[in-house]
């Protein structure tokens, strides 16, 4: 079993959508949760963060976790052209630790 | 703030023949990472150094891969001989910037992307 599931896609919905992006990790010692967005031919970028389980709110974006259930999700609202990109689960153990294990990604293109 | 720089950005080479990649990361960040991205498939840790020790290599392919961060700043990761499952984005990513950043600041480069024919 992967450390990090997460739907590949890809994904296609039109501009304005409410976009879901789901993903489950196994190991309960992961304590931080993250969102990565990964453009064509670029590094992955940090988009949201979060240590507890909850929502956390930014702008368009929401990420939510559910500790209990090892679930992790993406809220992208009034989607937008440029939100095309893959869109990378990441967990952590030990913030200081650093070390990061990656989910595969999904693919999301918003059609205009 | 300058971003962690690689080159190159491509490179197309035979099998069985070798490649370096080179890395420098943001300027005070003490930890420095390789990873290898298959397409369709997240990052996947090499290596992990803190200043120059190695912290993590245990995803080391050894036989043919190695790295090395000589003084603590950049690095270089070598593929030698290269094999066709080998082709692969390589990024290389750093962190250790203030514990008020989120996650220290952790940065990835661009990535070189290889073809191995």
């Amino acid at each position: 079993q992967k450390e990090v599931e997460q739907d590949p896609g890809p994904l296609s919905v039109p501009e304005g959508a409410i976009v879901s992006l789901n993903c489950t990790y196994s190991n309960s010692a992961f304590q931080y949760f993250m969102w990565y967005r990964q453009y064509s031919r670029k590094g992955p970028e940090l988009l949201m963060y979060t240590y507890s389980s909850g929502n956390k709110e930014d702008g368009r974006f929401t990420a939510q976790v559910d500790k209990s259930s090892k679930y992790i999700s993406l809220f992208i609202r009034d989607s937008q052209p440029s939100d095309s990109a893959t869109y990378l689960c990441v967990v952590g153990s030990n913030f200081g630790n650093e070390k990061l294990t990656f989910g595969t990604g999904t693919r999301l293109t918003i059609i205009p | 703030e300058a971003g962690v720089a690689q080159s190159p950005r491509y490179k197309i080479i035979e099998k069985r023949q070798s490649v370096a990649f080179w890395c420098n990361p943001i300027s005070g960040h003490a930890t420095l990472y390789w990873y290898q991205q298959i397409l369709g498939q997240g990052p996947k840790l090499l290596i992990q150094f803190q200043n120059n020790g190695v912290v993590d290599d245990s995803q080391l392919p050894k036989d043919r891969f190695s790295a090395e961060r000589l003084k603590g700043v950049d690095s270089t990761l070598k593929i030698q001989p290269a094999k066709l499952e080998d082709s692969a984005v390589y990024l290389c990513a750093s962190s250790g910037g203030p514990t008020r950043s989120p996650n220290y600041g952790y940065t990835f480069g661009s990535g070189t992307r290889l073809t191995v024919v």
